[in-house]
Protein backbone atom coordinates (compact mmCIF):
# COMPACT_ATOMS: atom_id res chain seq x y z
CA UNK A 1 0.00 0.00 0.00
CA UNK A 2 0.89 3.75 -0.14
CA UNK A 3 3.49 4.73 2.48
CA UNK A 4 3.71 8.38 3.94
CA UNK A 5 3.80 10.99 1.05
CA UNK A 6 5.37 14.62 1.73
CA UNK A 7 5.16 17.72 -0.45
CA UNK A 8 7.28 19.43 -1.96
CA UNK A 9 10.54 17.12 -1.81
CA UNK A 10 12.48 20.43 -2.03
CA UNK A 11 11.41 24.24 -1.15
CA UNK A 12 14.19 27.08 -1.41
CA UNK A 13 12.82 30.00 -0.31
CA UNK A 14 14.13 33.32 0.95
CA UNK A 15 14.74 34.87 4.48
CA UNK A 16 11.25 36.20 5.93
CA UNK A 17 9.08 34.03 3.53
CA UNK A 18 6.58 31.92 4.83
CA UNK A 19 6.19 27.92 3.85
CA UNK A 20 3.62 25.30 4.39
CA UNK A 21 4.97 21.92 4.13
CA UNK A 22 2.77 19.11 3.42
CA UNK A 23 2.41 15.03 4.78
CA UNK A 24 -0.09 12.65 4.25
CA UNK A 25 0.05 9.73 6.70
CA UNK A 26 -0.65 6.54 5.95
CA UNK A 27 -4.80 5.89 5.43
CA UNK A 28 -6.21 4.65 9.16
CA UNK A 29 -2.60 5.85 10.95
CA UNK A 30 -4.27 7.73 14.30
CA UNK A 31 -0.71 9.25 15.11
CA UNK A 32 1.21 11.93 12.79
CA UNK A 33 4.63 13.14 14.11
CA UNK A 34 6.64 15.57 12.75
CA UNK A 35 10.82 15.42 13.16
CA UNK A 36 13.54 17.77 11.76
CA UNK A 37 16.66 16.56 10.70
CA UNK A 38 19.79 19.22 10.30
CA UNK A 39 23.41 18.60 10.44
CA UNK A 40 23.94 20.73 13.36
CA UNK A 41 21.12 19.13 15.52
CA UNK A 42 20.70 15.83 14.22
CA UNK A 43 17.07 14.52 14.27
CA UNK A 44 14.71 16.44 16.49
CA UNK A 45 10.94 15.49 17.77
CA UNK A 46 8.74 18.85 16.77
CA UNK A 47 5.11 17.86 17.56
CA UNK A 48 2.77 14.87 17.76
CA UNK A 49 -0.98 14.64 16.54
CA UNK A 50 -3.56 11.92 18.15
CA UNK A 51 -6.47 12.89 15.25
CA UNK A 52 -6.67 16.07 15.10
CA UNK A 53 -5.31 17.54 18.52
CA UNK A 54 -1.92 18.18 19.01
CA UNK A 55 -0.95 16.78 22.41
CA UNK A 56 2.24 17.44 22.52
CA UNK A 57 4.37 20.47 21.05
CA UNK A 58 7.46 20.95 23.08
CA UNK A 59 9.87 20.29 20.03
CA UNK A 60 8.61 23.39 18.07
CA UNK A 61 11.86 25.52 18.43
CA UNK A 62 9.51 28.50 18.29
CA UNK A 63 6.15 30.32 17.34
CA UNK A 64 6.93 31.00 13.86
CA UNK A 65 6.58 26.75 14.09
CA UNK A 66 2.55 25.82 13.88
CA UNK A 67 1.15 22.88 12.34
CA UNK A 68 -2.34 21.61 12.16
CA UNK A 69 -4.29 18.22 11.37
CA UNK A 70 -7.30 18.11 9.45
CA UNK A 71 -9.85 14.56 8.85
CA UNK A 72 -7.15 13.05 11.10
CA UNK A 73 -5.17 12.74 7.89
CA UNK A 74 -3.30 15.75 6.35
CA UNK A 75 -1.11 17.52 8.11
CA UNK A 76 0.75 21.06 7.58
CA UNK A 77 3.36 22.52 9.57
CA UNK A 78 4.04 26.08 8.57
CA UNK A 79 7.04 28.31 9.30
CA UNK A 80 5.92 31.99 9.70
CA UNK A 81 8.79 34.40 8.33
CA UNK A 82 11.66 31.58 7.88
CA UNK A 83 15.39 32.36 9.16
CA UNK A 84 18.71 30.52 7.73
CA UNK A 85 18.81 28.19 10.78
CA UNK A 86 15.46 26.59 9.75
CA UNK A 87 17.34 24.99 6.91
CA UNK A 88 16.65 21.30 7.20
CA UNK A 89 15.23 18.23 5.86
CA UNK A 90 11.40 17.95 7.83
CA UNK A 91 9.97 14.53 8.08
CA UNK A 92 7.02 13.42 8.31
CA UNK A 93 5.86 9.99 10.31
CA UNK A 94 2.91 8.00 11.27
CA UNK A 95 1.74 5.06 13.28
CA UNK A 96 -1.24 3.27 13.52
CA UNK A 97 -1.78 3.97 17.01
CA UNK A 98 -0.38 6.41 19.47
CA UNK A 99 1.50 3.87 21.75
CA UNK A 100 5.62 3.74 23.03
CA UNK A 101 5.93 0.10 20.57
CA UNK A 102 3.85 1.14 17.30
CA UNK A 103 6.52 1.72 14.71
CA UNK A 104 6.38 4.90 12.99
CA UNK A 105 6.41 4.98 9.09
CA UNK A 106 8.68 7.86 7.82
CA UNK A 107 7.90 9.71 4.92
CA UNK A 108 10.60 11.03 2.33
CA UNK A 109 10.98 14.07 4.00
CA UNK A 110 11.04 17.83 2.13
CA UNK A 111 14.68 19.62 2.47
CA UNK A 112 14.07 23.23 2.97
CA UNK A 113 16.60 25.47 2.23
CA UNK A 114 16.16 29.49 3.24
CA UNK A 115 18.19 31.96 1.53
CA UNK B 1 14.15 12.22 30.51
CA UNK B 2 15.62 9.14 27.62
CA UNK B 3 18.64 9.62 25.85
CA UNK B 4 20.25 7.73 23.14
CA UNK B 5 24.45 7.32 22.70
CA UNK B 6 25.36 6.13 19.27
CA UNK B 7 29.71 5.37 19.56
CA UNK B 8 31.25 6.18 16.26
CA UNK B 9 30.01 8.69 13.67
CA UNK B 10 31.34 6.39 10.79
CA UNK B 11 32.01 2.81 10.35
CA UNK B 12 34.30 1.66 7.75
CA UNK B 13 34.19 -2.32 7.01
CA UNK B 14 35.01 -4.84 4.33
CA UNK B 15 32.58 -6.57 2.23
CA UNK B 16 31.63 -9.67 3.83
CA UNK B 17 32.92 -8.83 7.48
CA UNK B 18 31.04 -8.27 10.60
CA UNK B 19 29.02 -5.38 11.04
CA UNK B 20 28.87 -3.73 14.57
CA UNK B 21 27.24 -0.70 15.47
CA UNK B 22 26.34 0.38 18.68
CA UNK B 23 23.72 2.08 21.09
CA UNK B 24 23.05 2.55 24.36
CA UNK B 25 20.08 4.16 26.04
CA UNK B 26 19.40 5.91 29.16
CA UNK B 27 15.98 5.61 30.37
CA UNK B 28 14.61 5.69 34.06
CA UNK B 29 11.74 3.61 32.67
CA UNK B 30 11.22 0.38 30.29
CA UNK B 31 12.14 1.14 27.14
CA UNK B 32 11.25 0.41 23.74
CA UNK B 33 14.02 0.64 21.52
CA UNK B 34 14.28 0.84 17.63
CA UNK B 35 17.04 1.05 14.82
CA UNK B 36 16.17 2.66 11.90
CA UNK B 37 18.43 2.67 8.66
CA UNK B 38 18.03 5.85 6.25
CA UNK B 39 19.91 5.93 2.72
CA UNK B 40 20.79 8.99 0.74
CA UNK B 41 18.04 11.03 -0.29
CA UNK B 42 15.49 9.03 1.51
CA UNK B 43 13.60 9.03 4.61
CA UNK B 44 13.55 6.47 7.41
CA UNK B 45 13.11 2.68 7.23
CA UNK B 46 12.41 0.61 10.62
CA UNK B 47 15.20 -2.49 10.64
CA UNK B 48 13.97 -3.63 14.00
CA UNK B 49 12.49 -3.37 17.67
CA UNK B 50 12.52 -4.12 20.79
CA UNK B 51 9.23 -4.15 22.85
CA UNK B 52 10.09 -6.41 25.89
CA UNK B 53 9.97 -9.66 24.25
CA UNK B 54 12.38 -11.49 23.07
CA UNK B 55 15.73 -10.09 24.11
CA UNK B 56 17.10 -10.78 20.76
CA UNK B 57 15.71 -9.55 18.07
CA UNK B 58 15.83 -10.12 14.43
CA UNK B 59 15.34 -7.49 11.56
CA UNK B 60 15.14 -6.94 7.79
CA UNK B 61 18.40 -7.52 5.57
CA UNK B 62 20.01 -9.76 8.12
CA UNK B 63 20.43 -7.72 10.67
CA UNK B 64 19.80 -8.48 14.74
CA UNK B 65 20.26 -6.50 17.79
CA UNK B 66 20.13 -7.77 21.57
CA UNK B 67 18.91 -6.11 24.49
CA UNK B 68 21.36 -5.62 27.40
CA UNK B 69 19.51 -4.41 30.24
CA UNK B 70 22.54 -4.35 32.39
CA UNK B 71 25.07 -2.79 30.08
CA UNK B 72 22.08 -0.33 28.83
CA UNK B 73 23.07 -1.55 25.14
CA UNK B 74 20.97 -2.12 22.28
CA UNK B 75 23.91 -2.64 19.72
CA UNK B 76 23.17 -3.73 15.97
CA UNK B 77 24.99 -6.41 14.36
CA UNK B 78 25.22 -8.32 11.22
CA UNK B 79 27.20 -11.04 10.37
CA UNK B 80 28.54 -10.19 6.75
CA UNK B 81 28.53 -6.96 5.29
CA UNK B 82 27.33 -6.62 1.86
CA UNK B 83 27.82 -3.10 -0.50
CA UNK B 84 24.22 -2.37 0.05
CA UNK B 85 24.35 -2.08 3.83
CA UNK B 86 26.10 1.31 3.27
CA UNK B 87 23.75 4.00 4.98
CA UNK B 88 23.33 6.02 7.69
CA UNK B 89 21.37 4.10 11.24
CA UNK B 90 19.57 5.36 13.83
CA UNK B 91 19.33 4.18 17.41
CA UNK B 92 16.13 5.42 19.01
CA UNK B 93 14.45 5.14 22.39
CA UNK B 94 10.47 5.32 22.88
CA UNK B 95 9.00 5.08 26.39
CA UNK B 96 5.45 4.41 27.50
CA UNK B 97 5.68 6.96 30.25
CA UNK B 98 5.84 9.69 27.29
CA UNK B 99 2.38 10.66 26.58
CA UNK B 100 3.55 11.52 22.70
CA UNK B 101 5.44 8.24 22.39
CA UNK B 102 8.19 10.65 20.59
CA UNK B 103 10.94 8.67 19.23
CA UNK B 104 14.55 10.36 20.45
CA UNK B 105 17.14 9.14 17.98
CA UNK B 106 20.84 8.80 18.42
CA UNK B 107 22.83 11.06 16.32
CA UNK B 108 23.53 8.54 13.47
CA UNK B 109 26.53 6.19 12.49
CA UNK B 110 27.46 5.94 8.71
CA UNK B 111 28.38 3.10 7.55
CA UNK B 112 31.22 2.59 4.72
CA UNK B 113 31.69 -0.79 3.57
CA UNK B 114 34.84 -1.47 1.05
CA UNK B 115 34.39 -3.54 -1.44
Amino acid sequence: GAGVSQSPSNKVTEKGKDVELRCDPISGHTALYWYRQSLGQGLEFLIYFQGNSAPDKSGLPSDRFSAERTGGSVSTLTIQRTQQEDSAVYLCASSLDAAAADTQYFGPGTRLTVL
Amino acid sequence: AQSVTQLGSHVSVSEGALVLLRCNYSSSVPPYLFWYVQYPNQGLQLLLKYTSAATLVKGINGFEAEFKKSETSFHLTKPSAHMSDAAEYFCAVSTAGDSSYKLIFGSGTRLLVRP
